[in-house]
C-alpha cells in the first residue's frame, strides 16, 4: 500500500465549476501537507501548504486536512481554464529533513 | 525567482551506457533533489543533498549515483542506463527543512533509454 494516495483522474470539469481534489494517506507522522501544481512541460510549482487539521484559504484555493481521518483536500471555486493542470499533493513528517512524499497526481481539465 | 536550470529536455541513451544529468540552482539553497516522474507512480525521490558532498539516497537510489561539488550543481548519474529508467526525471532545490518545504523545481529531463 502507497503511504499516499491520490485519484489520478483524469477530471474533466466546465467552467466556473467547484473542484476537490483529495488524497488519503497512511503514515501517522506526517504533519506538514503541501499541494503542488504542475502545467504541461514545467516542474511542480508550490500551490498551497498546511501543518494543522482544518481549512487554509487562498484566493480561489482552499486546503482542508482532517488528521483524525489521514485525508486531505484540495478545493477550486470558480474554475478557470487557467487551472487546467496536475495538482499534486505533498506531505512530510517532522523528522524527514526535507524529504517530500507525493501523491500519484490528479490530472484537471477545466474547459470553457 | 529561483531557477532551476536542467541541461538537457530530452535525452535518449543506449542501454549499458553511463548518463549524467546536470543540475544547476542559482539561489545559493543548500537542499537539492533528484526525482523521477512516471504516470500513476507521482513523484519519486531517487537522492537528496542537504550540503555539499552530502548526499543521502531516497526511495529508489538502485541504479543511481549523485555528485555534489559544488553547492549550485547537482548531478544524478545512471551509471549503466536501463530501459526501466526510460522517466521523466526532476530535480529541486530547498532553502528550508523545516515546517516548510518549498521545493523549486526545474522543468525536467525526459529520458529515453533504448
Amino acid at each position: 500500500q502507497k503511504e499516499v494516495e491520490q485519484d489520478p483522474g483524469p477530471l474533466s470539469v466546465p467552467e466556473g465549476a467547484i473542484v476537490s481534489l483529495n488524497c488519503t494517506y497512511s503514515n501517522s507522522a506526517f504533519q506538514y501537507f503541501m499541494w503542488y501544481r504542475q502545467y504541461s512541460r514545467k516542474g511542480p510549482e508550490l500551490l498551497m501548504y498546511t501543518y494543522s487539521s482544518g481549512n487554509k484559504e487562498d484566493g480561489r484555493f482552499t486546503a482542508q486536512v482532517d488528521k483524525s481521518s489521514k485525508y486531505i483536500s484540495l478545493f477550486i471555486r470558480d474554475s478557470q481554464p487557467s487551472d487546467s493542470a496536475t495538482y499534486l499533493c505533498a506531505m512530510k513528517s517532522g523528522t524527514s529533513y526535507g524529504k517530500l512524499t507525493f501523491g500519484q497526481g490528479t490530472i484537471l481539465t477545466v474547459h470553457p | 525567482d529561483v531557477k532551476v536550470t536542467q541541461s538537457s529536455r530530452y535525452l535518449v541513451k543506449r542501454t549499458g551506457e553511463k548518463v549524467f544529468l546536470e543540475c544547476v540552482q542559482d539561489m545559493d539553497h543548500e537542499n537539492m533533489f533528484w526525482y523521477r516522474q512516471d504516470p500513476g507512480l507521482g513523484l519519486r525521490l531517487i537522492y537528496f543533498s542537504y550540503d555539499v558532498k552530502m548526499k543521502e539516497k531516497g526511495d529508489i537510489p538502485e541504479g543511481y549515483s549523485v555528485s555534489r561539488e559544488k553547492k549550485e550543481r547537482f548531478s544524478l548519474i545512471l551509471e549503466s542506463a536501463s530501459t526501466n529508467q526510460t522517466s521523466m526525471y526532476l530535480c529541486a532545490s530547498s532553502l528550508d527543512t523545516g515546517v516548510l518545504v518549498a521545493l523549486h523545481f526545474g522543468n525536467g529531463t525526459r529520458l529515453t533509454v533504448t
